[in-house]
């Protein structure tokens, strides 16, 4: 079983509507991350939070907005979305960031844009 | 310009043998290195990583990988594969940079295909 947990694990969305993704966590970790996965191919950073701050925006277009509530919660908010952003979404955390902490991830939200 | 390596898209693998599967980096100075493998419709999983100390680093599930500085190689290993060991493998590399703290660098990733 995955400790960080993603929901929904699905969600089909036209390109005007919005909604968010949600990520939870509680192993203590105080970085955590958003990340975009095509098939078969490997992840892509999106954002990364430290200690709820955003530390790292990978020049991500502003329809993706991210949100850290608190140091267990992250979000990600979308907003006229287009058929490209259509993918897996993976949620991270690790104990810091650190660069030799290892990533736990989530299972993922797919994400369909109609 | 920074890289990881995975040579092979694909590798196939009777069950019982060993397997190897390959990774090449290019970062500068001596960064941190891990595998991750990923099951069909699930996240990435943390395997295990390399700080320093023994060139050969043990994990989870029996895997096993070894480091070669002179070769900038840590290729992934298991002495004996199981057919659930069929997934998609990623070797990442963290490169000691203080301000890019979080960010690894991907290969593309191998399918491990192991056939009973």
């Amino acid at each position: 079983d995955t400790e960080v947990t993603q929901t929904p694990k699905h969600l089909v969305m036209g390109m005007t509507n919005k909604k968010s993704l949600k990520c939870e966590q509680h192993m203590g970790h105080r970085a955590m991350y958003w990340y975009k996965q095509k098939a078969k191919k490997p992840p892509e950073l999106m954002f990364v939070y430290s200690y709820e701050k955003l530390s790292i925006n990978e020049s991500v277009p502003s329809r993706f907005s991210p949100e850290c509530p608190n140091s267990s919660l992250l979000n990600l908010h979308l907003h006229a979305l287009q058929p490209e952003d259509s993918a897996l979404y993976l949620c991270a955390s690790s104990q810091d960031r650190g660069n030799n902490q290892p990533q736990h991830f989530g299972d993922g939200t797919r994400l369909s844009i109609l | 310009a920074q890289s990881v390596a995975q040579p092979e898209d694909q590798v196939n693998v009777a069950e019982g043998n060993p397997l190897t599967v390959k990774c090449t980096y290019s970062v500068s100075g001596n960064p941190y290195l891990f595998w991750y493998v990923q099951y069909p419709n699930r996240g990435l999983q943390f395997l295990l990583k390399y700080i320093t100390g023994d060139n050969l680093v043990k994990g989870s599930y029996g895997f096993e990988a070894e480091f070669n500085k002179s070769q900038t190689s840590f290729h992934l290993k298991k002495p004996s594969a199981l057919v659930s060991d069929s997934a998609l493998y990623f070797c990442a590399v963290s490169p000691k940079r203080n301000n890019q703290g979080g960010k690894l660098i991907f290969g593309q990733g191998t399918e491990l295909s192991v056939k009973p």
